[in-house]
């Protein structure tokens, strides 16, 4: 059965801090891993990775795929009050997109 | 197996034409989703539904409007066709959550000249 694990489930932390998420998947058939935020009903889409090694960057986050090790990790930088939410990582094949458990970020002031 | 489809493989329509995509799931989902899916930018939600007839904007609503007057069908809407929404479109379908695993369409893919 596919299965998207993230770590950690939950992260405190002030702003101007850094933070790394992580997701490793167990899929077959894999084609590629999406990265969302969620703060309302549904997620909002961050990245689509589907080749190992390259970075993809959008501001202050980023986000890069280890096929071989069968991972992801979201950075964070400069972390902001906006920036808190559930993010979650999820594996998609074309017939189906799923989600990993999330990991809810809370940045303080 | 869940099933979803969609009334279209492929659709050529002209600029300033209302363009109807239809989808259908048989698994009496709660929650339905119209993506587009462009490259480079991943899979991105234009409006998803929770309910009969309850709607809700996504990443990128603008120019899109949906129906869900039936809960196995979700319709989604361009008013005015424009080129820039030359795309691939997926619907998708989950049982209850938005964060459960959503079950896709085959996807239409739309030209617009």
């Amino acid at each position: 059965e596919d299965k998207v694990v993230q770590s950690p489930l939950s992260l405190v932390v002030h702003e101007g801090d850094t933070v790394t998420l992580n997701c490793s998947y167990e899929v077959t058939n894999f084609r590629s891993l999406l990265w969302y935020k969620q703060e309302k009903k549904a997620p909002t889409f961050l990245f689509m990775l589907t080749s190992s090694g390259i970075e993809k960057k959008s501001g202050r986050l980023s986000s890069i795929l280890d096929k071989k090790e069968l991972f992801s990790i979201l950075n964070i930088t400069a972390t902001q009050t906006g920036d808190s939410a559930v993010y979650l990582c999820a594996d998609y094949n074309t017939d189906k997109l799923i989600f990993g458990t999330g990991t809810r970020l809370q940045v303080f002031p | 197996d869940v099933k979803v489809t969609q009334s279209s493989r492929y659709l050529v329509k002209r600029t300033g034409e209302k363009v109807f995509l239809e989808c259908v799931q048989d698994m009496d989902h709660e929650n339905m989703f119209w993506y587009r899916q462009d490259p480079g930018l991943g899979l991105r939600l234009i409006y998803f539904s929770y309910d009969v007839k309850m709607k809700e904007k996504g990443d990128i609503p603008e120019g899109y409007s949906v129906s869900r007057e039936k809960k196995e069908r979700f319709s989604l809407i361009l008013e005015s066709a424009s080129t820039n929404q030359t795309s691939m479109y997926l619907c998708a379908s989950s049982l209850f959550g938005t964060q459960e695993t959503q079950y896709f369409g085959p996807g239409t893919r739309l030209l617009v000249l």
